[in-house]
């Protein structure tokens, strides 16, 4: 079964301090790793699919990396408008489902 | 364009009673999945549509749950008897390609579902 695990579960930020959150995960045979932006009250917003080690992408802040074991999702001088629960989910082998971590819950704090 | 919309978007209703959760994707999205978040827990699959076939149901808790797609547009998750456990958020999502593609799977908004 496909297997994810986000850590810190929660993070309070300064305002421009840069962080990194991690999702690591086990499946079988990765068709994509998903990062989803989710804010109270609302549904997940897509951010990124990653496919393959060494592949990484960027939107304004956020900077997703992908390991052959791990993700991270770097902020770069965050603002208060970062403030969401980070999703990271995978698509494994086999089947069109998402397995979703329990979220990374970030605070920026001005 | 529209998003993916569900509704209700909160539904209070006693144990032992039925519940309709409504989602209509993007237009022109063949498939269709629903989600559920129970308190304290991940989001999980409970299954997907491509058209108005159901391509995969393992994530269905129990046949207390019953979802169709009539005429591959939108979709209804019924749930009958609700239970206690039953509370949590459906989330309904669409995509154009089963892979997710570069935009990924477009997620609506839930239905807050507490069963008292």
């Amino acid at each position: 079964e496909d297997q994810v695990t986000q850590s810190p579960e929660a993070l309070r930020l300064q305002e421009g301090e840069s962080s990194s959150l991690n999702c690591s995960y086990t499946v079988s045979g990765l068709r994509g790793l998903f990062w989803y932006r989710q804010d109270p009250g609302k549904g997940p917003e897509f951010l990124f699919t990653l496919y393959s080690a060494g592949e990484e992408k960027e939107k304004e802040r956020l900077k997703a990396t992908l390991t052959k074991k791990e993700s991270f999702l770097h902020i770069t001088a965050p603002k208060p408008e970062d403030s969401a629960t980070y999703l990271c989910a995978v698509r494994g082998y086999g089947n069109n489902r998402l397995a979703f971590g329990k979220g990374n819950q970030v605070v920026v704090i001005p | 364009e529209a998003g993916v919309t569900q509704f209700p978007s909160h539904s209070v209703i006693e144990k032992g009673q039925t519940v309709t959760l409504r989602c209509d994707p993007i237009s022109g999205h063949d498939n269709l999945y629903w989600y559920r978040r129970v308190m304290g827990k991940e989001i999980k699959f409970l299954l997907h549509f491509v058209k108005e076939s159901k391509q995969d149901e393992s994530g269905m808790p129990n046949n207390r749950f019953l979802a169709e797609r009539t005429g591959g547009t939108y979709s209804t998750l019924k749930v009958q008897p609700a239970e206690l456990e039953d509370s949590g958020v459906y989330f309904c999502a669409s995509s154009q390609d089963v892979t997710g593609g570069g935009y990924g799977y477009t997620f609506g908004s839930g239905t807050r579902l507490t069963v008292v």
